[in-house]
């Protein structure tokens, strides 16, 4: 009965590759996010979906290209990885229900630790 | 100047101690207040949200939002180690302008409660 799932949980992988983490949510919700967390423990947004649709695209590299096949995944497809890719993604959902909503809670998945050797 | 400041610790105190948490923010837009747990290798979840000024309490945690000082906090009473995580505070100015509704995390302070 997991709510937010991603796969893989880890990824080892070497520089120039090109991986996907995948993310699933059986909640119902109509927003999805993904987040990098680097080794201090930062988290930031780079990229949500609101019904398939993107909303915000943070400054992240092109190489990073999200993909919403419908309301309850979320993809992540990384191209050409680096060292500094070395972090770990979270995928969250919300049930936003439009802006007047204001914003509410998210829920996230257990994380896909990735390292680029 | 980042959105949020936290201090990131780590704290470390005895069992049944109250624990005090807290995030300074810079934006006086924000007007929506999370703190996540997020423990050792696992995702945040969810413990407290509050919409702008004011207390709330459930259980042993006690989340205050202060917007005059841009001061958030969070108390925990007769802290146990099961509350041994890092907790992250959140915040979001709703949808206004170009925020989107993103959310803005603090550092996360790593809390270690001892038997």
């Amino acid at each position: 009965d997991t709510a937010v799932s991603q796969t893989p949980k880890y990824l080892v992988t070497q520089m120039g590759n090109d991986k996907s983490i995948k993310c699933e949510q059986n909640l119902g919700h109509d927003t999805m996010y993904w987040y990098k967390q680097d080794s201090k423990k930062f988290l930031k947004i780079m990229f949500s979906y609101n019904n398939k649709e993107l909303i915000i695209n943070e400054t992240v590299p092109n190489r990073f290209s999200p993909k919403s096949p419908d309301k309850a995944h979320l993809n992540l497809h990384i191209n050409s990885l680096e060292l500094g890719d070395s972090a770990v993604y979270f995928c969250a959902s919300s049930h936003q229900e439009g802006r007047l909503a204001g914003v509410r809670e998210q829920y996230f998945g257990p994380g896909t630790r990735l390292t680029v050797t | 100047q980042k959105e949020v400041e936290q201090d990131p610790g780590p704290l470390s105190v005895p069992e049944g101690a109250i624990v005090s948490l807290n995030c300074t923010y810079s934006n006086s837009a924000f007007q929506y207040f999370m703190w996540y747990r997020q423990y050792s290798r696992k995702g945040p979840e969810l413990l407290m949200y509050t919409y702008s000024s004011g207390n709330k309490e459930d259980g042993r945690f006690t989340a205050q939002v202060d917007k005059s000082s841009k001061y958030i906090s969070l108390f925990i009473r007769d802290s146990q180690p099961s509350d041994s995580a890092t907790y992250l505070c959140a915040m979001s100015a709703g949808w206004r302008g170009s925020t989107l509704g993103r959310l803005y995390f603090g550092r996360g302070t790593q809390l270690t409660v001892w038997p």
